[in-house]
């Protein structure tokens, strides 16, 4: 079981708008940036989301993402059926270890 | 454009030492400000980050694999290593490298493609 929690599954159909939470401990969100990473099917993640809410170039800005005392969350917004992917934050923990989310799988309806 | 390529042995017998090499190119490993860590993914399951040696030639490592990790760098072929000693088939995954660092090391903006490593006799 993964220090930063994330929900399993989320869903949601063309066009629509969905989150995905991330919520750790005063270690590592609460005292750390966050980073969010998407990963397709047979590929290496791409980083998505970091500093809590940046985005690298060439990210969407139908991406967004903020953090809240110790948890954060992912928000993507006008869902396309390219987004179907697992979805991981990522963040710093004070123990001097870095951490991943369970990760969630987000299906395009 | 940077890129990062990992190699080595795609199995290993358990007991053994598992051993993986990340080469690095269009961009120097010796840059100040960035980390260089090694992420690996069980079949069908989530991330799990290793460790990283940062520019300075400083560890850091998972507290769970710590006894048996030792990650290194070559500055002169501009790669580095990854070490995992007395593995068993629960370290059987898909091993990436990736860059990290300047904000923070969990920020990992470029990787390799990924390699499977199986642990079997």
């Amino acid at each position: 079981q993964s220090v930063l929690t994330q929900p399993p599954s989320a869903s949601g159909t063309p066009g629509q708008r969905v989150t995905i939470s991330c919520s750790g401990s005063s270690s590592n969100i609460g005292s750390n940036t966050v980073n969010w990473y998407q990963q397709l099917p047979g590929t290496a993640p791409k980083l998505l989301i970091y500093s809590n809410n940046q985005r690298p170039s060439g990210v969407p800005d139908r991406f967004s993402g903020s953090k809240s005392g110790t948890s954060a969350s992912l928000a993507i917004s006008g869902l396309q059926s390219e987004d179907e992917a697992d979805y991981y934050c990522a963040a710093w923990d004070d123990s001097l270890n870095g951490l991943f989310g369970g990760g969630t799988k987000l299906t395009v309806l | 454009q940077l890129q990062l390529q990992e190699s080595g042995s795609g199995l290993v017998k358990p007991s053994q030492t598992l051993s993986l090499t990340c080469a690095v190119s269009g961009g120097s490993i010796s840059s100040g400000g960035y980390s260089w860590s090694w992420i690996r993914q069980p079949p069908g399951k989530g991330l799990e980050w290793i460790g990283y040696i940062y520019h300075s030639g400083s560890t850091y490592y998972n507290p769970s694999l710590k006894s048996r990790v030792t990650i290194s760098v070559d500055r002169s072929k501009n790669q580095f290593s990854l070490k995992l000693s007395s593995v068993t088939a629960a370290d059987t995954a898909v091993y990436y490298c990736a860059r990290g660092g300047i904000n923070g090391p969990m920020k990992f903006d470029y990787w390799g493609q990924g390699t499977l490593v199986t642990v079997s006799s």
